[in-house]
């Protein structure tokens, strides 16, 4: 099966910028997260949907973050204006996870890596 | 609020030893248990997903260990290799589909 896209692989912007980051889930897939994982830790959910409506989003910071899911399969993640400690990758996964179903590993994409000067 | 840690931040091993690297997790209400690997520059690879009900599983070499009620996880790597070196994170997951990750042990095997 086809894994998680990503792209882009690699953003340069500065502070104040705007920038997008665009994911494509496994197939079938009803759940879909973007994580932030700043170098050398563990990534940390930014927001959860379940087809296209949004789960959690208690750790996405709304004053500058945005995403959505249209139609229950790609989503985008939004960062406008960014700053400096925004500079980390941003992971996006899938899982089957959703009714009936709760025990289904997480697949993650290649995650893009933002640097904000 | 669920806590990971894993300990040690980094492991260098002697190719052909055994190992077992720790996770620790805080709220005993876990209803599973995940392991990754990261490569540099690369996303997060499951390796092995342990449900609450479960003690163990096992992959190739690879075995993880659930003890809920201590609230800790082992995985164990039989016979390393150079190419096991990488970055290895465990996620504790809730009902609702959300995972806790540790920050993870990297791993260096040495030929």
């Amino acid at each position: 099966e086809a894994g998680v896209a990503q792209s882009p692989r690699y953003k340069i912007i500065e502070k104040r910028q705007s920038v997008a980051f665009w994911c494509n889930p496994i197939s079938g897939h009803a759940t879909l997260y973007w994580y932030q994982q700043i170098l050398g830790q563990g990534p940390k959910l930014l927001i959860q949907f379940q087809n296209n409506g949004v789960v959690d989003d208690s750790q996405l910071p709304k004053d500058r973050f945005s995403a959505e899911r249209l139609k229950g399969v790609d989503s985008t993640l939004k960062i406008q204006p960014a700053k400096l400690e925004d500079s980390a990758v941003y992971l996006c996964a899938s899982s089957l996870t959703g009714t009936g179903v709760y025990n289904s590993p997480l697949h993650f994409g290649n995650g893009t890596r933002l640097t904000v000067t | 609020k669920q806590e990971v840690t894993q300990i040690p931040a980094a492991l260098s091993v002697p190719e052909g030893e055994n190992l077992v690297l720790n996770c620790s997790f805080t709220d005993s209400a876990i209803y599973n248990l995940q392991w990754f690997r990261q490569d540099p520059g690369k996303g997060l690879t499951s390796l092995l997903l342990i449900q609450s009900s479960q003690r163990e599983q096992t992959s190739g070499r690879l075995n993880a260990s659930l003890d809920k009620s201590s609230g800790r996880s082992t995985l164990y790597i039989a016979a390393s290799q150079p190419g096991d070196s990488a970055t290895y994170l465990c996620a504790g997951g809730t009902n609702a589909g959300k995972s806790t990750f540790g920050d993870g042990t990297t791993l260096t095997v040495k030929p």
